[in-house]
Parts: structure tokens; sequence; C-alpha cells
């Protein structure tokens, strides 16, 4: 079954922890990003990578790390410098630039 | 840089009503325009795409969209709108430039009454 998969769905952490949510893809696409959802603010950039061991900068990176090792894997770390980290976050990937993108059910993160 | 705004944050209607949804974005250059919905628990799935062409697009369960170039907007449209289509809509927007994302308006929830 083709898809992305995003893992866990849920995660609690402690503030001042480090955590890192998964994301991986057998669809073959070149380009994977992360989001952030939060109620009124639609979603918001924070990472892309549009080919492997490449990445770049959303609008909201700060707080926020990535690797893209394998042209399958794009994990996202919310490190304790991410003032707000609670949120609904994101992946999704892109066939090339420009064209549709596709999620994953996204991992609700809630730091306590 | 490239934005999207959606005008509405919260339409409220009734089965059977009209449904227009606003979407304006700002780039001086091509565009490829989407329209995702996100119905509730449920992953976002695209209702519709604008790349070129007939500025007219038809999308997946009866939602239509019209892209004016000279008003930079790619608004949502659907004659008669079901109980089932309460869910969050996303206006988006890919600039045909190398290195550029796909961007996200902030969405507008519609809630549909019986």
């Amino acid at each position: 079954d083709g898809g992305i998969t995003q893992s866990p769905k849920y995660l609690f952490r402690k503030e001042g922890q480090n955590v890192t949510l998964s994301c991986e893809q057998n669809l073959n696409h070149d380009a994977m990003y992360w989001y952030r959802q939060d109620p009124g603010q639609g979603l918001r950039l924070i990472y892309y990578s549009q080919i492997v061991n490449d990445f770049q900068k959303g609008d909201i990176a700060e707080g926020y790390s990535v690797s893209r090792e394998k042209k399958e894997s794009f994990p996202l770390t919310v490190t304790s410098a991410q003032k707000n980290p609670t949120a609904f976050y994101l992946c999704a990937t892109t066939k090339g630039e420009y064209t549709e993108a596709f999620f994953g059910q996204g991992t609700r993160l809630t730091v306590v | 840089a490239q934005s999207v705004s959606q005008h509405n944050h919260h339409v409220i209607l009734s089965e059977a009503a009209s449904l227009e949804l606003g979407c304006n974005y700002s780039y001086g250059g091509t565009v490829n325009l989407f329209w995702y919905v996100q119905y509730p628990g449920q992953h976002l799935q695209l209702l519709l795409k604008y790349f070129s062409g007939d500025p007219l697009v038809k999308g997946i369960k009866g939602f239509e969209a019209e892209f004016i170039k000279s008003k930079f907007s790619f608004n949502l449209r659907k004659p008669s709108v079901q109980w089932s289509d309460t869910a969050e809509y996303f206006c988006a927007l890919a600039a045909n430039q190398a290195g550029t994302a796909l961007i996200f308006g902030k969405g507008t929830t519609l809630s549909v009454s019986s």
C-alpha cells in the first residue's frame, strides 16, 4: 500500500526534552515537507527537502531540525529551543516541484 | 515572498445553500493553485487543482474553483452543500520557481447544518 506514514499518532513529552517525529514514504516522491497546524493558523511550513541530503528552512524553522539521509525518510526533531511545541505536525510529499502534496495522518505532540 | 489569504475564518450554512470560499494570493509569477479539505479526524485531501488552461476547474464531490489572474484569486464554489461537507478548507499555492514550497492559507471552517 503506497502512502505516507507518520508515527506516533500521539506523543507526550516533558518540557525541555527533544523529541523526534517520524515520517516515511513509499511513494517514491522526491520532495518532503513538514508543516505545523495550529487552530486558526492554517499550515505553516517548518522545513522541506527536495532531494536527499539537502533541505531548506520554512517560515517557522526555529527550534526544529531535520535530516534527509534517505529518499524515503524525513524525520523532524522538536528541540527544547522551540518555545511552543504543542501542536499537530503534518508530513507531506510531492512527486516534483509545483505539484500537489500528499499528506500523512499527522502526529499530535503535547509537551507538558 | 508568496502568500495566501483566505477571507472567511468560519462559514455556517444550511444544507442546500450555495457556497463560495474566497482565496487570494500574492505572487507576481506563474502559480499552481490548490484547494484541500480536512474532514474531522481525517488527513488532508486534495479537492482540486489548477496548473494551466481552463481557469474553471472541477474537483471531487461537486466542488469547482475559478482562477482569475487579474484578481489573484482562486475561489472555491459548490452550488448546494451537504452536511457531509462540514470540514476545514485550505487554499494553497505553489510558485513556479525552483526551490519553493507549497504555501497554505489559514483555512476556513465550514459548518453545514441539516
